[in-house]
């Protein structure tokens, strides 16, 4: 079974804090993505990565970068956390041309 | 831009009832995905539909995909409770980014 997990179900951080998402897959997936989910906005992308070193913006990528030093882990990092980001944030990986397999979500509240 | 519309948004039936949501999206594309969510869980892949005319079925859940029409629907059989859930779909333009749908939110009552 393709596992993807993340480093936190549950986070709280202040304003202008520097927050760091960890995504792992064990599936030796080429491709990985972050998604932010909010109601009624469905899932949009964030950033996305074809291969280690590499990543691509998707649909709103301001406030955030990523990492991608090795093929099986791919971080999320808000710079400067604001609370328009507060959000649930979900990773996914997959193979190239296949379904995406998503990790169970990050659920971050900024105050 | 790629957009992806679903309807209902919101749909409540009775068990045992049959009911359709539709998938509409704007660019031409040959493959569509639907996943379920459950409340405070991760997406769970249901379907993937590669190609036009494409029908796939899993219990009381069948899912089918137009291209021409750009229409994929997902046909929910004699409902049951366990059925309750969001239901995505979401389109696959090329490069293997997906634009999701904004999610049909499903509860099945006795």
């Amino acid at each position: 079974d393709v596992k993807v997990t993340q480093s936190s179900r549950y986070l709280v951080k202040r304003t202008g804090e520097k927050v760091f998402l960890e995504c792992v897959q064990d599936m030796d997936h080429e491709n990985m993505f972050w998604y932010r989910q909010d109601p009624g906005l469905g899932l949009r992308l964030i950033y996305f990565s074809y291969d280690v070193k590499m990543k691509e913006k998707g649909d709103i990528p301001e406030g955030y970068s990523v990492s991608r030093e090795k093929k099986e882990r791919f971080s999320l990092i808000l710079e400067s956390a604001s609370t328009n980001q507060t959000s649930m944030y979900l990773c996914a990986s997959s193979l190239r041309g296949h379904e995406q397999y998503f990790g169970p979500g990050t659920r971050l509240t900024v105050t | 831009e790629l957009k992806v519309e679903q309807n209902p948004l919101f749909l409540s039936m009775q068990e045992g009832k049959n009911y359709t949501i539709y998938c509409n999206y704007s660019t031409t594309s040959d493959r569509l995905y639907w996943y379920r969510q459950d409340p405070g869980k991760s997406l769970e892949s249901l379907f993937v539909l590669l190609s036009n005319g494409a029908v796939k079925q899993e219990g009381r859940l069948m899912a089918s995909l137009d291209t021409k029409a750009r229409l994929s629907t997902l046909h929910i059989t004699a409902a049951v409770h366990d059925l309750s859930a969001t239901y995505f779909c979401a389109v696959d333009p090329g490069a293997g980014k997906l634009t999701f749908g904004t999610g049909t939110r499903l509860q099945v009552t006795l």
